[in-house]
């Protein structure tokens, strides 16, 4: 049950993209397409906006994207705004009903 | 979708805690439950899950044989019983709905501090 692996953090100007990476293995994110993405801004809960790989959530904009290759997922974020700074965690499910979640990544707007 | 943790507080290291949160809004007693922590100024962890009939539950290695996560389906409950506590376990602790093998909706989290 080791954590996926995500960058520290990232950071980008207003109205540039960025891209979030996590890794894991062929037991999680290699071999299930259940991996999700959450944002937590400070001092609130978590809030879904990706799930299976590339699916947005309700009510989330297109300017974030979600996809996967081999072993890596990714998080995409376009056009971006000053509320889209925050943490985030990719997840994804490892088999025999568990999950893992990855280390987080700080997102910074300059 | 509503999920309500409570039971939250400060115990000694060794002590025990119960956990409940309470669901509203949604199928309850069709859906299955997860447990996530998050230590101060840390990552997420997932720490236990639980199915609709309680019939199967997991748990992270970390907290295997301390903790044990269950449902009342009757009062739309789920709980997280916490025994042998240790300092690493504080944090705050999401109680959080599954869809599709993923965690869709949380609670607000309520704040466990294990400390002597």
């Amino acid at each position: 049950q080791s954590a996926l692996t995500q960058p520290r953090s990232v950071s980008g100007s207003p109205g540039q993209s960025v891209t979030i990476s996590c890794t894991g293995t062929n037991s999680d994110v290699g071999g299930y397409n259940d991996v999700s993405w959450y944002q937590q801004h400070p001092g609130k809960a978590p809030k879904l906006m990706i799930y299976d790989v590339t699916k947005r959530s309700s009510g989330v904009p297109d300017r974030l994207s979600g996809s996967k290759s081999g072993n890596t997922a990714s998080l995409t974020i376009s056009g971006l705004q000053a509320d889209d700074e925050a943490d985030y965690y990719c997840c994804s499910f490892a088999g025999s009903f568990t999950w893992v979640f990855g280390g987080g990544t700080k997102l910074t707007v300059l | 979708v509503q999920l309500v943790e409570s039971g939250g507080g400060l115990v000694q290291p060794g002590g025990s805690l119960r956990l409940s949160c309470a669901a509203s809004g949604f199928g309850f007693s069709n859906s299955w439950m997860h447990w996530v922590r998050q230590g101060p100024g840390k990552g997420l962890v997932w720490v236990a899950y639980i199915n609709s009939d309680e019939s199967t539950t997991t748990y992270a290695d970390s907290v295997k044989g301390r903790f044990t996560i269950s449902r009342d389906n009757a009062k739309n409950t789920v709980y997280l019983q916490m025994s042998s506590l240790r300092v690493e376990d504080t944090g705050v602790y999401y109680c959080a709905r599954d869809y599709g093998y993923e965690i869709q909706d949380w609670g607000q989290g309520t704040l466990v501090t294990v400390s002597s």
